[in-house]
């Protein structure tokens, strides 16, 4: 089925240990954003891509970066885990007449 | 961005309709209002998009005011699986560097 996956789903890091998410589409979505959502709150946009090639930052970039070298893949990096970055992950592509839509998530915890 | 205002929580019961009011006071002339829903553990999914008047699908109804300044996501005869939070926002769509903003959301409880 078309749709937004990512990977991992879970994963355990300890503080300064680094890591790689991987958000994959197959929907030939130009624009795709990465969004952490922390326990009874709204989603928080980190950084986002408006196609291949291009990144810009969201509302809370720091400590992550990202990359977009493939259109149908954003990659969202945290090089030194802090325990403040323990959230859900969230990926979304966007089109024009149908909406954004998500991923599933990736729950991480830095202890 | 436009900011979007919403209750915090709403219960209702099975069967009944629920009406969710956001108010968005400074939407721009060119922009979208967008309803996602939001199951614990899952990523929001797309309900309903207006720009005006209403809008219907299988799902919900949009009603928005000629001012455009507020909206109201209406779910008819809910059962406890639409039991979720509820996202109103408000932005443009294909604009490069367009993002979504997400408040707070409704927390909807249905109640048996």
């Amino acid at each position: 089925n078309a749709g937004v996956t990512q990977t991992p789903k879970f994963r355990v890091l300890k503080t300064g240990q680094s890591m790689t998410l991987l958000c994959a589409q197959d929907m030939n979505h130009e624009y795709m954003y990465w969004y952490r959502q922390d326990p009874g709150m709204g989603l928080r946009l980190i950084h986002y891509s408006v196609g291949e090639g291009t990144t810009a930052k969201g509302e809370v970039p720091d400590g992550y970066n990202v990359s977009r070298l493939k259109k149908q893949n954003f990659l969202l990096g945290l090089e030194s885990a802090a325990p403040s970055q323990t959230s859900v992950y969230f990926c979304a592509t966007g089109a024009d007449d149908y909406g954004y839509t998500f991923g599933s998530g990736t729950r991480l915890t830095v202890v | 961005l436009a900011k979007t205002t919403q209750p915090i929580s709403m219960d209702s019961y099975e069967g009944q309709e629920v009406n969710i009011t956001c108010s968005h006071n400074n939407i721009a002339t060119n922009d979208y209002i967008t309803w996602y829903q939001q199951f614990p553990s899952q990523g929001p999914r797309f309900i309903i998009q207006g720009y005006k008047t209403k809008v219907t699908n299988e799902v919900a109804s949009l009603f928005i005011p000629a001012d455009r300044k507020s909206s109201t996501l209406s779910l008819p005869r809910v059962s406890l699986s639409d039991t979720a939070v509820y996202y109103c926002l408000v932005g443009g769509f294909l604009e490069a560097g367009n993002m979504l903003t997400f408040g707070g959301g409704t927390r909807l409880m249905v109640k048996p």
